[in-house]
């Protein structure tokens, strides 16, 4: 399979639960990012990684966990989260090499969270 | 902070119209420019960008112009096609801390294509 890939599509989970969203990307790119998708708000950036280095930290609370084991996979962890975390969260890659500054995002389908 | 400002924020527009989309950008360091589409359910997808040394570019039935000096840029979508209806969001790039860029995302525009 080509792209992004993320599981699952979608996902219900209690306050108390603990959970993992799952990022794969087959595009060679060397950055990953997680992005949270809220109705009728901008897109927002919560964590990247460039080589496997976290590089952002969006003032994200610590209930999101992010890990990146190497270039191709990326995971958040989840834990504790409040019904106000309930979103579409998508994973993203892009190819950025140093000193390149622009690189198209490609984004997975992403997983549709319900937190109850 | 940084931010990007989208309008409108839902367009309906008849087919064979035209449809344009403005957003505006407040860091004058920004220097790309992409615009994503997203259908309902789907994964935003890049459908043209634009850099800062070039004020217009065109693809087919899409074009996105650029104003560095007002900070302003628009997605042009000429002949729309029932297929044209999704959320729109422009972007603005922010470097920070090295080479991978931050993208600032506006609120996205629900273009509607009436047949």
């Amino acid at each position: 399979e080509t792209g992004v890939t993320q599981t699952p599509r979608h996902l219900v989970m209690g306050m108390t639960n603990k959970k993992s969203l799952k990022c794969e990307q087959h595009l060679g790119h060397n950055a990953m990012y997680w992005y949270k998708q809220s109705a009728k708000k901008p897109l927002e950036l919560m964590f990247v990684y460039s080589l496997e280095e976290r590089v952002e930290n969006n003032s994200v609370p610590s209930r999101f966990s992010p890990e990146c084991p190497n270039s191709s996979h990326l995971f958040l962890h989840l834990h504790t989260l409040q019904p106000e975390d309930s979103a579409l969260y998508l994973c993203a890659s892009s190819q950025d090499p140093e000193g390149f500054t622009y690189s198209p995002l490609h984004f997975g389908n992403g997983t549709r969270l319900t937190v109850t | 902070g940084e931010n990007v400002e989208q309008h409108p924020s839902t367009l309906s527009v008849q087919e064979g119209d035209s449809a344009v989309i403005k957003c505006t950008y407040s860091d004058s360091a920004s220097n790309y420019f992409p615009w994503y589409k997203q259908e309902l359910g789907k994964r935003p997808q890049l459908i043209i960008d634009i850099r800062s040394n070039v004020g217009e570019k065109k693809d087919q039935r899409i074009a996105v112009t650029l104003n560095k000096t007002a900070k302003h840029f628009s997605l042009h979508i000429t002949e729309t096609q029932p297929e044209d209806s999704a959320v729109y969001f422009c972007a603005a790039s922010i470097q920070y801390g090295g080479a991978t860029n931050k993208l600032i995302f506006g609120t996205g525009t629900l273009l509607a294509v009436q047949p």
